[in-house]
């Protein structure tokens, strides 16, 4: 089974609104990446935060993470049609591996 | 200008060839990945490399081989063997292999049909 989930598997709103998707994971980790995909193309990678870390910024991007419940949330403030991609979570677990585990994403859905 | 390249952008296989997927990097990365990624699905990990002429299975290597002969090569190919490779291959690299937070840097993709 996959080490990330995300929810909701699916989100539309309006330009203006703020989106916010969660992940899941099972096991520990040494850090949780959050990528965007737009249709058809690779992924880029958004940002990363590390396990000792509880939150962290970047432009309208905000990651929470929260290791005791096994799960982070990524906030898109003031969404833009622009916006519009598929986001996943990805995990580097605390395995002592070096593979990063990618969920099934959220499909962001911004109406101009 | 450093970046990942893929090529072919799109690719058609008849039943029984082999095919090959290039997966060039000038990042000087040392670590180098292939995924799959269906159809609203996430990424499956289908071979890694940590470093030149060494490389591992991921979760789905079945059907699939790969060579690391060069840092800033990686080439997958697709055999007959895989039963369903219908799918988008995307190729990533990474500064330090995963698990040492490695940002990964994605090439656009190489999406492969079986005719």
């Amino acid at each position: 089974s996959q080490q990330g989930e995300e929810d909701p598997q699916a989100l539309s709103i309006q330009e203006g609104e703020n989106a916010t998707m969660n992940c899941s994971y099972k096991t520990s980790i040494n850090n949780l990446q959050w990528y965007r995909q737009n249709s058809g193309r690779g992924l880029v990678h958004l940002i990363l935060i590390r396990s000792n870390e509880r939150e962290k910024h970047s432009g309208r991007l905000r990651v929470t993470l929260d290791t005791s419940k096994k799960s982070s949330s990524l906030l898109i403030t003031a969404s833009r049609a622009a916006d519009t991609a598929s986001y996943f979570c990805a995990t580097d677990p605390n395995t002592g591996g070096f593979k990063t585990i990618f969920g099934a994403g959220t499909r962001l859905f911004v109406k101009a | 200008d450093g970046g990942i390249t893929q090529s072919p952008k799109y690719l058609f296989r008849k039943e029984g060839q082999n095919v090959t997927l290039s997966c060039e990097q000038n990042l000087n990365h040392d670590a180098m990945y292939w995924y799959r990624q269906d159809p609203g699905q996430g990424l499956r990990l289908i071979y890694y490399s940590q470093i030149v002429n060494d490389f591992q299975k991921g979760d789905i290597a079945e059907g699939y081989s790969v060579s690391r002969e060069k840092k800033e090569s990686f080439p997958l190919t697709v055999t007959s063997a895989q039963k369903n490779p219908t799918a988008f291959y995307l190729c990533a690299s990474s500064i330090l292999p995963s698990g040492a937070s490695g940002e990964q840097f994605f090439g656009p993709g190489t999406r492969l049909t079986v005719l």
